[in-house]
Formats: C-alpha cells, sequence, structure tokens
C-alpha cells in the first residue's frame, strides 16, 4: 500500500511569513510530485510539479523534493489571506500506468 | 476548469438505485480518471481510462462501473447506489498520464 503522508493541521501563518508544509511518502519508485491547492468546496488545482532532487521555483512557491529521505515540501513567501486553502501532496511511480495517490492534505490559515 | 464538465453538480438519491455521473472533456486528453474525495480519507482513485474503451480499476472500485465510449466522455456508475457511497466525486484528465491530472468541479452525491 503507498501512502503518502502530511500534517492535517491546520497550520497558521501571520501575512508576510513564510508557509512551509510538508510530506513523506512510502514507495521509492516514486518518480513524479505534485502540489494541488484546494479551497473550500472548489476543485484540487495543480500549482506545482518536481521530478528530480533539488528546488524548484515558481512565483512565491518553492517545491523541494528529497528522494533519499522521501519527502517533499512546498514553501510559500509572502503568504498572503488568499493563501488559506487546503494543500494536497500527490506522488507517482515512472509508468503512465500508475496511480497518482495523494496525501489526506495540510489546511493552511494566513491570518491578516 | 481545463475544459472539464462533470454533471449533475449536486444529486440525491435513494438506496438501492443506479446512478451515473457523466465527465465530458473538450481537451482531447487520453488519460481520464474518477476520484472520490471524504473527510479523513482524501482523495482516492475509483477507475480509470487510458483510452476509448480501455479503462483499469483504482484502489476503491467495489461498487462502482465505468465506460469510455467516446474519447470526450467519461462515465461512472454506481450499481445499486449504499449510504458509504455519499461523497464527493471528482472527474480528471491528463494528457500523457506522466504529469500532472486536471480536475473538474466535481458531482456531490447523497445516497439516503
Amino acid at each position: 500500500q503507498k501512502e503518502v503522508e502530511q500534517n492535517s493541521g491546520p497550520l497558521s501563518v501571520p501575512e508576510g511569513a513564510i508557509a512551509s508544509l510538508n510530506c513523506t511518502y512510502s514507495d521509492r519508485g516514486s518518480q513524479s510530485f505534485f502540489w494541488y491547492r484546494q479551497y473550500s468546496g472548489k476543485s484540487p488545482e495543480l500549482i506545482m510539479s518536481i521530478y528530480s532532487n533539488g528546488d524548484k521555483e515558481d512565483g512565491r512557491f518553492t517545491a523541494q523534493l528529497n528522494k533519499a529521505s522521501q519527502y517533499v515540501s512546498l514553501l510559500i513567501r509572502d503568504s498572503q489571506p488568499s493563501d488559506s486553502a487546503t494543500y494536497l501532496c500527490a506522488v507517482k511511480g515512472d509508468n503512465a500506468g500508475n496511480m497518482l495517490t495523494f496525501g489526506g492534505g495540510t489546511r493552511l490559515m494566513v491570518k491578516p | 476548469d481545463a475544459g472539464i464538465t462533470q454533471s449533475p453538480r449536486h444529486k440525491v438519491t435513494e438506496t438501492g438505485t443506479p446512478v451515473t455521473l457523466r465527465c465530458h472533456q473538450t481537451e482531447n486528453h487520453r488519460y481520464m480518471y474518477w476520484y472520490r474525495q471524504d473527510p479523513g480519507h482524501g482523495l482516492r482513485l475509483i477507475h480509470y481510462s487510458y483510452g476509448v474503451k480501455d479503462t483499469d480499476k483504482g484502489e476503491v472500485s467495489d461498487g462502482y462501473s465505468v465506460s469510455r465510449s467516446k474519447t470526450e466522455d467519461f462515465l461512472l456508475t454506481l450499481e445499486s447506489a449504499t449510504s458509504s457511497q455519499t461523497s464527493v466525486y471528482f472527474c480528471a484528465i491528463s494528457e500523457s498520464g506522466f504529469g500532472g491530472l486536471h480536475f473538474g468541479n466535481g458531482t456531490r452525491l447523497t445516497v439516503t
């Protein structure tokens, strides 16, 4: 059973701070890693993907991957109240037929 | 939402009745997926399709069937709805099966 673990939160940060969201996974064969943002009552929205060890930056978002430690994280710089949402981590193997396995999500609250 | 339409958006049905949910895409993507999302369980894959008439089971496929007769349409059928199938159902698409998924707006199903 492939597992993806996230702290459910809520993670509360003040406006302007850095929010750090973490995710661990059990399958060492995982090759693709994704972060989704889901507002309450809405569908998940893909915000970041990362495939190799290291950091990947996109605007205020940075995804970090460490395959040796089976750990992926998402940093949100200059957090805004509009970033308040649930963030889902998802991992996938190297075969197109592999399922995308989701973590339970971390609820982020950014306080003005 | 990446040209994905789910119908209906909300449905209330009685235990024992058959229910069909529809997912329609305008992106001509090869891969289509049905997920359910429940508190405490996150997003779980029900079935997916990798082409017309080509489908496979996900981790929670019992009680569900799917059909894909055209590239753009993927139907999810609950043969005989049970209260445990009360959930939010999301359809998702992927062009290659390797990248991230793009989700539809979801269908909230209540089985009474």
